[in-house]
């Protein structure tokens, strides 16, 4: 069975850091290029990033371009989320969900979430 | 590519049908996925591919378009459809969403 387990969420202020990661099983991770997607409260979803299978391609939204990284350890089948310079706008619930695969970028898995929030 | 998926809100009764709309600000040919979202469980993907029901999907539930339209269509409404749908495009990053459609039991 698939499983994605987010974790590191918290409160954090304004400005400062924090790392998420993901934790997957059931599948060959190294196989699947990931994803993180979030969800602000009482909003929709706003896609965030993208990491290939190997980490050779990886894409952002602009609302996060130049604050968060997005990265991955096969070895340890994770899925990581370094955000920067946060603001109150990035306050949200954060999926991270795997593609599905052969280039086509739907999301049959999502994990349940972590919260972030930014506020002083 | 902006996703304007209407209508926001819909109100039905069960054993009703129903549609909801996505609309793309360019062609995304048929890549298109439709998601059902319901609190305390984890986003269900219904279609991809316009049209493709993914397994375990019941097929009340159908898709339609290519392009730039496309609709999620619901027949004969049961109790654990009533959920926020969203539409999701995946032809070019960055991938967007529509904004929902609650779908609420009237």
């Amino acid at each position: 069975e698939v499983q994605l387990v987010e974790s590191g969420g918290g409160l954090v202020q304004p400005g400062r850091s924090l790392k998420l990661s993901c934790v997957a099983s059931g599948f060959t991770f190294s196989n699947y290029g990931m994803n993180w997607i979030r969800q602000a409260p009482g909003k929709g979803l706003e896609w965030v990033a993208y990491i290939s299978s190997g980490s050779s391609y990886i894409y952002y939204a602009e609302t996060v371009k130049g604050r968060f990284t997005i990265s991955r350890d096969n070895a340890k089948n994770t899925l990581y989320l370094q955000m920067t310079s946060l603001r109150s706008e990035d306050t949200a619930l954060y999926y991270c969900a795997r593609d599905h695969g052969y280039n086509r970028h739907w999301f049959a898995y999502w994990g349940q979430g972590t919260l972030v929030t930014v506020s002083s | 590519v902006q996703m304007t998926q209407s209508p926001s809100y819909l109100a039905a009764s069960p054993g009703e049908s129903v549609s909801i709309s996505c609309k793309a600000s360019k062609s995304i040919s048929n890549n298109l996925a439709w998601y059902q979202e319901k609190p305390g469980k984890a986003n269900k993907l219904l279609i991809h591919s316009g049209s493709t029901l993914q397994s375990g999907t019941p097929s009340r539930f159908s898709g339609s378009g290519s392009g730039t339209d496309f609709t999620l269509t619901i027949r004969s409404l049961e109790s654990e459809d009533f959920a926020v749908y969203y539409c999701q495009q995946y032809n070019e990053y960055p991938l967007t969403f529509g904004s929902g459609t609650k779908l609420e039991i009237k």
